[in-house]
């Protein structure tokens, strides 16, 4: 089935350290995005990025940091810089850059800091 | 900017009751417009959305919403509310007016309840 999985769906930061959340897609897909999701805010945009080896920061983007070497493939990485890190961070992707597209999204993953 | 207003951050209905669920946009263009639904520890699941054409849009699960240029909403409606409605929902405008026009403005999210 195609569909968007983020991997792992719980993750523990400890202090000074880099985590690194995976996002992976088989939709054939040329755009992807990564959000946070924190209580009673809403969504919010960290980066997206339109084909591969492009990426454009979002709304967040500060302590945050990505990669797309690979169509199907949007890693974040969530540095040391970021200082309140603990949130559900979502993985979407769109059929290319249509205002009417669709997103879709993955189940999440929940990171915490130990 | 394009900016999304969702009003109620917590509804409750007892079930069967009718279940609205109020967005109000501001835009300078008609924007195209997306209801989502999240359970809890779950991705976004897409609802319904309005692009053209028809302003009455049906969508999943009985849902059903209004796209009202007048007065810039999109109110979220369902005849007869089930437990299993119980969730998180949201509303969100396409930012068409912009250099990259896939990007989504979301709004804060509603947390429907249901009552037995």
């Amino acid at each position: 089935d195609g569909g968007i999985t983020q991997s792992p769906k719980y993750l523990f930061r400890k202090e000074g350290q880099n985590v690194t959340l995976s996002c992976e897609q088989n939709l054939n897909h040329d755009a992807m995005y990564w959000y946070r999701q924190d209580p009673g805010q809403g969504l919010r945009l960290i980066y997206y990025s339109q084909i591969v080896n492009d990426f454009q920061k979002g709304d967040i983007a500060e302590g945050y940091s990505v990669s797309r070497e690979k169509k199907e493939s949007f890693p974040l990485t969530v540095t040391s810089a970021q200082k309140n890190p603990t949130a559900f961070y979502l993985c979407a992707s769109s059929n290319g850059r249509v205002a009417k597209n669709i997103q879709y999204f993955g189940a999440g993953t929940r990171l915490s800091v130990l | 900017a394009q900016s999304v207003t969702q009003l109620g951050s917590h509804v409750s209905v007892s079930e069967g009751a009718l279940v609205l669920l109020r967005c109000n946009y501001s835009s300078s263009v008609p924007p195209y417009l997306f209801w989502y639904v999240q359970y809890p520890n779950q991705g976004l699941q897409l609802l319904l959305k309005y692009t053209t054409g028809a302003t009455l849009v049906k969508g999943i699960n009985g849902f059903e919403a209004e796209f009202k240029k007048s007065e810039t909403s999109f109110h979220l409606t369902k005849p007869s509310a089930h437990m299993s409605d119980a969730a998180e929902y949201f509303c969100a405008v396409s930012e068409i007016a912009s250099d990259w026009m896939g990007k989504y403005i979301f709004g804060t999210g509603t947390r429907l309840k249901v009552l037995a």
